[in-house]
């Protein structure tokens, strides 16, 4: 089975800074990584996945993440963050051979002005 | 129209009442599912489909039962819910690509059901 941690349940920051939203999973087997955005009234978009290759990921929107495969890790960055980045923020993963996918409880990223 | 369209966007509905969630994606995949978004807690699969047949139950009670008539289309009939199935409901769907899938999942904006 797997399972996905995420750390904060809220992130404040203010427009123009960096943020990180942080990620752990376990698994005991290979997995693929996704992050999704939820912004208000919407369903999930995906901004970005993590296969295979290198283990930093570019996505939509400016933001990044990274694999660390020895932290089980895959936190989310950008270094910039506007007022339109404020939604909800879900990690996931899938494990190779299944087509479902586990997902976090979510980061609520509030930017203020 | 793209993308994957839920329908209604909202629900109010008693206990005794019998109504249906529509999904349908316009994308061209292969496997359909339901996840159910409650407050303050994560994302939970319910139902998974792939070429019309279901291959996951998350251990769902029998009071959602979920049809897939054709890869486009999803739907979720609801029979005799409990105040505590209130929550969002999401449909999403992904490109079939043999047993080792990693295609992202493509999700609609959800239904709002309240349960009255």
């Amino acid at each position: 089975a797997q399972s996905v941690t995420q750390l904060d349940s809220q992130v404040p920051v203010f427009e123009e800074a960096p943020v990180e939203l942080r990620c752990n999973y376990s698994s005991s087997v290979s997995v693929y990584l996704f992050w999704y955005v939820q912004y208000p009234n919407q369903g999930l978009q995906l901004l970005l996945k993590y296969l295979s290759g290198s283990t930093l990921v570019k996505g939509i929107n400016g933001f990044e993440a990274e694999f660390n495969k020895s932290q089980t890790s895959f936190h989310l960055r950008k270094p910039s963050v506007h007022i339109s980045d404020t939604a909800e923020y879900f990690c996931a993963v899938t494990p190779t051979g299944r087509r479902a996918l586990t997902f976090g409880s979510g980061t609520r990223l509030q930017v203020q002005p | 129209e793209t993308g994957v369209t839920q329908t209604p966007r909202h629900l109010v509905m008693g206990m005794t009442n019998k109504k249906s969630l529509k999904c349908e994606q316009h994308l061209g995949h292969n496997a359909m599912y339901w996840y159910k978004q409650s407050a303050k807690k994560p994302l939970e699969l319910m139902f998974v489909y792939n070429f019309k047949e279901q291959t996951e139950n998350n251990s769902v009670p029998s009071r959602f039962s979920p049809e897939c008539p054709n890869s486009s289309h999803l739907f979720l009939h609801l029979h005799t819910l409990q105040p505590e199935d209130s929550a969002l409901y999401l449909c999403a769907s992904s490109q079939e690509a043999g047993p080792f899938s990693n295609q992202p999942q493509h999700f609609g904006d959800g239904t709002r059901l309240s349960i009255l």
